[in-house]
């Protein structure tokens, strides 16, 4: 079945430095990669999305980056602030059978002031 | 505006106890509802989903099963519960036809003892 695979699944990074979390998904039918974010007993939500007629998408401090020939996906978060540490899903959806949204394990980003 | 509700809030109920949880949304109609259930520092796995009225897919077996008995109502529920059903239970929806974005339910941590 399909699969999405995440790394890393914990970072520790700086106040100020970037973070790049890697996704890697195995449905070559697949044409939408969103991003959520978790905080601490919250629910997740989506902050950034990208879909497959797309190599990249920015939005502010974060971009994401596909390579749909090697189905890589990636989140870059630059300037890290405090307020950016939670958990972040990567997600890939197809669009047999309802728009199945199929998430990775998820990393921890912790960002040290 | 469309919002999603999901209780109980917190749970905790003896093995071999019933479960029902219930997600209702308001503000969009034939919604595509989901429900993700989060081991503790775990992602988020699929259990079922539904395009419509009576209609459940289960993506994993498992002691839970699902119905939708009205457009906007998803239940989870269980006859008897495991140690294993221990989580948090998440209910989601997106719009019908071509909505991947997922808008999550505030979720219901779910304690079996």
């Amino acid at each position: 079945g399909e699969n999405v695979e995440q790394h890393p699944s914990t970072l520790s990074v700086q106040e100020g430095d970037s973070a790049v979390i890697k996704c890697t998904y195995s449905d070559s039918a697949s044409n939408y990669f969103p991003w959520y974010k978790q905080e601490l007993g919250k629910r997740p939500q989506l902050i950034i999305d990208i879909r497959s007629n797309v190599g990249e998408k920015k939005d502010q401090r974060i971009a994401v980056t596909l390579n749909k020939t090697a189905k890589h996906f990636s989140l870059h978060i630059t300037e890290t602030q405090p307020e950016d540490s939670a958990v972040y899903f990567c997600a890939a959806v197809g669009h047999t059978g309802g728009f199945k949204t199929i998430f990775g394990a998820g990393t921890r980003l912790f960002v040290k002031a | 505006s469309q919002t999603i509700h999901q209780w109980p809030a917190t749970l905790v109920q003896p093995v071999g106890s019933p479960l029902s949880l219930e997600c209702t949304v308001e503000g969009t109609s034939n919604p595509n509802l989901y429900w993700y259930r989060q081991a503790a520092g775990r992602g988020l796995q699929l259990l079922f989903y539904s395009v419509g009225i009576g209609q459940i897919s289960s993506e994993v077996p498992q002691n839970l099963s699902a119905s939708r008995p009205q457009d906007r109502q998803f239940i989870l529920s269980s006859k008897k519960l495991l140690l294993s059903d221990s989580g948090f239970y998440l209910c989601a929806w997106s719009i019908r036809g071509g909505g991947e974005k997922l808008f999550f339910g505030s979720g219901t941590q779910l304690s079996v003892l």
